[in-house]
């Protein structure tokens, strides 16, 4: 069955350390999204993607976030200068109508 | 602006219980909710989706339920077992979101099924 694929499974960085998660969606899929879970905390959408380009992004995604379909099949979210409140599970999901399918997500932990 | 929200936050039951977790949400004009399991340090498993036009859907054991008009949807688990136990996530999105139809969640229920 095709799946989200997210790696690394958890990092660990430096505070002003950039990171890039990488995320692989299903094939056939045209929408995708980032969302981030701060623990103990509701998952709050971080971006979406559709035709190439960001169609919609939270507040919490500013500056210091950005995202890229590189190559037609990763969907790589990169924050430049993390901060401690940075980390979180980051989850990525794909879909092509209706439901959305989530990667196993990405633990980040900002030291 | 939608809100999301879980009822219980936490619940445990003993084994072979049947049981109903609770969703509501704020704008009734949504186009589909979602639920989700999530175990503990894991990633979200879609479990159901319903669209606004259905009332209920179903998958083994489980059973949800669409009221739109009182912002509302239940999880029904049938005779839980200890490998039930996880978080239960509900998630909306809205009608008025665009074409991106981001989902909006709510805190989710833990509920654990003691042997």
């Amino acid at each position: 069955e095709p799946e989200v694929t997210q790696t690394p499974s958890h990092q660990v960085t430096q505070m002003g350390q950039e990171v890039i998660l990488r995320c692989v969606p299903i094939s056939n899929h045209l929408y995708f999204y980032w969302y981030r879970q701060i623990l103990g905390q509701k998952v709050e959408f971080l971006v979406s993607f559709y035709n190439n380009e960001i169609s919609e992004k939270s507040e919490i995604f500013d500056d210091q976030f950005s995202v890229e379909r590189p190559d037609g099949s990763n969907f790589t979210l990169k924050i430049r200068s993390t901060k401690l409140e940075d980390s979180a599970m980051y989850f990525c999901a794909s879909k092509q109508n209706t439901e959305a399918f989530f990667g196993q997500g990405t633990r980040l932990t900002v030291v | 602006k939608q809100e999301v929200t879980q009822i219980p936050a936490a619940l445990s039951v003993p084994e072979g219980e049947n049981l109903v977790l609770n969703c509501s949400f704020t704008d009734s004009a949504i186009y589909n909710l979602q639920w989700f399991r999530q175990d503990p340090g894991k990633g979200l498993t879609s479990l159901l989706l319903i669209q606004s036009s259905q009332r209920e859907q179903t998958s083994g054991r489980l059973n949800a339920s669409l009221d739109k008009s009182s912002g509302r949807s239940t999880l029904y688990i049938a005779a839980s077992q200890p490998g039930d136990s996880a978080t239960y996530l509900c998630a909306a999105v809205s009608l008025n979101a665009g074409n991106n139809r981001k989902l909006i969640w709510g805190l989710g229920t833990s509920l654990a099924v003691n042997p």
